[in-house]
């Protein structure tokens, strides 16, 4: 099985862009879609970026994502910052042993 | 309107048992893999098990291999996840969530989620 690993926390003023990374420890990071997940505290998460790079409908095009295979790593990109975007996001992949697999989180303060 | 209600919750002693329930309704429930994720107090997302639309399939993390069983309802839109051998460990928010249908293996609905709590 493989980690992802993210930042802990990160923060950023409003209006501004703050990428949040999630590197794969072993294996190839195309080989299996990336997703991030915003979870407000109290809330339940929910997707702002599937198939390492698609917006679900009603999530706003400020957020963005990637994949970069030189770092063997995901990408979440937050531009305009807005302060209801203060939240926590965790990214996910599959493993192929059947096993799904999520990032530790990385708190997002808009300060 | 997709709606996933988890319920059953509660206190439990180390050792005991739980039986979570997750209603489902909004959705085709028989055409959707479904999922258990969990939350531990102040922590990350930690994924449970899965099940396939039939039940065919079952899968667990190794954290809880041999003692929760997954299974489902499909009659009656429901999934349940059957929790033996609590450890303080276990203590989590547990969400049930829906696997999109287009193959991309992730979580495109969660339910408000239920507090499991294992302590003496």
């Amino acid at each position: 099985n493989f980690m992802l690993t993210q930042p802990h926390s990160v923060s950023e003023s409003p209006g501004k862009t703050v990428t949040i990374s999630c590197t794969r420890s072993s294996g190839i990071i195309a080989s299996n879609y990336v997703q991030w997940y915003q979870q407000r505290p109290g809330s339940s998460p929910t997707t702002v970026i599937y198939e390492d790079n698609q917006r679900p409908s009603g999530v706003p095009d400020r957020f963005s994502g990637s994949i970069a295979s030189s770092s063997n790593s995901a990408s979440l990109t937050i531009s305009g910052l807005k302060t209801e975007d203060e939240a926590d996001y965790y990214c996910q992949s599959y493993d192929s042993s059947n096993h799904w697999v999520f990032g530790g989180g990385t708190k997002l303060t808009v300060l | 309107e997709v709606q996933l209600v988890e319920s059953g919750g509660g206190l439990v002693q180390p050792g005991g048992s739980l039986r979570l329930s997750c209603a489902a309704s909004g959705f085709t429930f028989s055409s959707y893999e479904m999922h258990w994720v969990r939350q531990a107090p102040g922590k990350g997302l930690e994924w449970v098990s899965y099940i396939s639309t039939s039940g065919s399939s079952i899968y667990y993390a190794d954290s809880v291999k041999g003692r929760f069983a997954i299974s489902r309802d499909n009659a009656k839109n429901s999934l349940f996840l059957q929790m033996n051998s609590l450890r303080a460990e276990d203590t989590a928010v547990y969400y049930c969530a829906r696997e999109d249908d287009y193959g991309a293996l992730y979580f495109d609905y969660w339910g408000q989620g239920t507090l499991v709590t294992v302590s003496s």
